[in-house]
């Protein structure tokens, strides 16, 4: 059984640019979260999704970011026209309901 | 969810038990305490959780006191891949996100 699979594992983008980071959950896992990790910081909620619905978004910037989780498919975290803040590690991980979350090995974003 | 204090970082020699305590004073009846771990360039990693009584896994114990103010996890001989951040969590119950603190940063000593 596979685990959370996320990629890209590193992707660089200019600013302007967008950047899709996809994230595919564990077989059998409904629920999804993103999370971000800025440089020498902790984790950051930013987004809990079951599929095609997003149950709690209160961490996520208001403005450029995005995401889904689609009924077929990864779920994907869009981040539009991308500033250098924007640079992190970016974390998803999936669970079964109500159980321990499993993380991928994230992706770590760059922004020039 | 409870508010979680942990010492920011500890050391331990190789081959040694280690204690990595966690505080948690507002922690309702029905919440959880998980225990995961971040070793360096890598994601999360889940280490083990309980509710009431002591807990063991083949990766370590958590003793949980009586009144579960406060909880110890305990890592019975530490190996040089056990450096990581370790983060103590403990989610209002129902509450399916969790929110991750600053941790404990384990050096072990070779």
């Amino acid at each position: 059984n596979a685990g959370v699979m996320q990629n890209p594992r590193h992707l660089v983008r200019r600013r302007g640019q967008e950047a899709r980071l996809r994230c595919s959950p564990m077989k059998g896992h409904s629920h999804v979260y993103w999370y971000r990790q800025l440089p020498e910081e902790g984790l950051k909620f930013m987004v809990y999704l079951q599929k095609e619905n997003i149950i709690d978004e209160s961490g996520m910037p208001k403005e450029r970011f995005s995401a889904e989780f689609p009924k077929e498919g990864p779920s994907i975290l869009r981040i539009q026209q991308v500033v250098r803040g924007d640079s992190a590690a970016y974390f998803c991980a999936s669970s079964p309901p109500g159980n321990v979350l499993f993380f991928g090995s994230g992706t770590q974003l760059s922004v020039l | 969810d409870a508010k979680t204090t942990q010492p920011n970082s500890m050391e331990s020699n190789e081959e040694e038990p280690v204690h990595l305590p966690c505080n948690h004073s507002t922690i309702s009846g029905t919440d959880y305490i998980h225990w995961y771990r971040q070793l360096p360039s890598q994601g999360p990693e889940y280490v083990i959780h309980g509710l009431t009584s002591n807990v063991n896994n083949r990766m370590a114990s958590l003793a949980i006191a009586e009144d579960r103010k406060s909880s110890t996890l305990i890592l019975h001989r530490a190996t040089l891949r056990d450096a990581a951040v370790y983060y103590c969590i403990s989610p209002n119950f129902g509450n399916e996100k969790l929110t991750f603190g600053t941790g404990t940063r384990l050096t072990i000593i070779p």
